[in-house]
């Protein structure tokens, strides 16, 4: 069963603007990671946020985690073309279920130039 | 760079054939996992390891077994291989406590 459920399934939006994505999932969790991927590649890791933590930045990337809402959010700020992909959200519940990651059906982000 | 390496990356067989994909680490970490990614579905976990000949099942292991012999390798075997497997089956490695996941490029097996 998918624990992270994406929001929305596909986004499109025009270079500079800014892009976000929302993930919900249902049990606790140890942490909650953000990944990329390219069409045909292999995912990429972006944001780990761990259940203690409220925000997070990376670049031009932020990250909200909320665990009473359990919830999460990935904003990309000033987007560009180069970020069009798909992105995937997953949690984390630790080691009593060694570390296993659920992962949503991901968001398909298109950044028009 | 993860070191992580899949093979082969693609593959054309035909239903009731055995296949076996293979994940090759370089750093010596103790926990792998197979996916498969499906339109509409995400990544599912099949099968993962945390060490060797320690496999456990995950969401979608119907159809598939394991075996993790040393720790550098995971083989992924479809016994007999259906068309409902035809997927892309992507390699991960765990390297440490609260750290992500590192993906290989993943294999495209198509069933026919």
């Amino acid at each position: 069963s998918q624990q992270g459920e994406e929001d929305p399934q596909a986004l499109s939006i025009q270079e500079g603007e800014n892009a976000t994505m929302n993930c919900s999932y249902k049990t606790s969790i140890n942490n909650l990671q953000w990944y990329r991927q390219n069409s045909g590649r292999g995912l990429v890791h972006l944001i780990l946020i761990r259940s203690n933590e409220r925000e997070k930045h990376s670049g031009r990337l932020r990250v909200t985690l909320d665990t009473s809402k359990k919830s999460s959010s990935l904003l990309i700020t000033a987007s560009r073309a180069a970020d069009t992909a798909s992105y995937f959200c997953a949690t984390d519940a630790g080691g009593g279920s060694n570390y296993k990651l659920t992962f949503g059906k991901g968001t398909l982000l298109t950044v028009n130039p | 760079d993860a070191g992580i390496t899949q093979s082969p990356r693609h593959k054309v067989t035909e239903t009731g054939t055995p296949v076996t994909l293979r994940c090759h680490q370089t750093e010596n970490h103790r926990y792998m996992y197979w996916y498969r990614q499906d339109p509409g579905h995400g990544l599912r976990l099949i099968h993962y390891s945390y060490g060797v000949k320690d496999t456990d099942k995950g969401e979608v292991s119907d159809g598939y077994s394991v075996s993790r012999s040393k720790t550098e390798d995971f083989l992924l075997t479809l016994e007999s291989a259906t068309s409902s497997q035809t997927s892309v089956y992507f390699c991960a490695i765990r390297t440490g406590g609260n750290q992500p996941q590192h993906f290989g490029d993943g294999t495209r097996l198509s069933i026919l």
